[in-house]
């Protein structure tokens, strides 16, 4: 069974400073890299998605991936009451089987203190 | 605009009742999915589908039935074989492969009365 592996927290930060989240993944054949946010209640949507090694930055969201470590991360800055959510980490592996062809982590819980 | 319709947003199922959860695109998506949310829990993928009539089981297909007859849509059947039928209920769909991410419904919430 391949594995996306996330601290489920909860991640506590005060609102204007950065939230760090990070991620693991299992197998090395991913290709594709994806963060998504869940409000309470709500279904996930799509925040970022990084397919290189290196930095994508957009607006106040940076994704960072090393692919020779596995890892993927997602740095808010500036954070707002508004970013508390779950935060799931996805890793595209095409012919995942059981799995599908997206795997989850069970999410990072963020809650941003005003 | 394109995207992905879930319905009904809430469902009441009793003892020993079948129920059937909605699922439509319109995003020309080939592979659509169905996965499961405990409270607090993460996803759990049931069944998917890359290709019309034909579909996978998941992790947790036990209970559960779906058909896939046109590409547009993706229907989930909740059997009375589901003992704990209790949950969040999303339909996702993507490309073939994925390689691009999956986009969510806005879910259904399936309460046993």
């Amino acid at each position: 069974q391949k594995e996306v592996e996330q601290n489920s927290g909860p991640l506590s930060v005060p609102e204007g400073a950065i939230a760090s989240l990070n991620c693991t993944y299992s197998d090395r054949g991913s290709q594709s890299f994806f963060w998504y946010r869940q409000y309470s209640g709500k279904s996930p949507e799509l925040i970022m998605f990084i397919y290189s090694n290196g930095d994508k930055e957009d607006g106040r969201f940076t994704a960072q991936l090393n692919k020779a470590s596995q890892y993927v991360s997602l740095l808010i800055r500036d954070s707002q009451p508004s970013d508390s959510a779950t935060y799931l980490c996805a890793v595209n592996l095409p012919g995942g089987g059981s799995q599908g062809n997206l795997i989850f982590g069970k999410g990072t819980k963020l809650s941003v203190k005003p | 605009d394109g995207g992905i319709t879930q319905s009904p947003k809430y469902l009441f199922r009793k003892e020993g009742q079948n129920v059937t959860l909605s699922c439509e695109q319109n995003l020309n998506h080939d592979a659509m999915y169905w996965y499961r949310q405990d409270p607090g829990q993460g996803l759990r993928l049931i069944y998917y589908s890359q290709i019309v009539n034909d579909f996978q089981k998941g992790d947790i297909a036990e209970g559960y039935s779906v058909s896939r007859e046109k590409k547009e849509s993706f229907p989930l059947t909740v059997t009375s074989a589901q003992k704990n039928p209790t949950a969040f209920y999303l339909c996702a769909s993507s490309t073939l492969t994925g390689v691009n991410g999956y986009t969510f419904g806005s879910g259904t919430r399936l309460t046993v009365v």
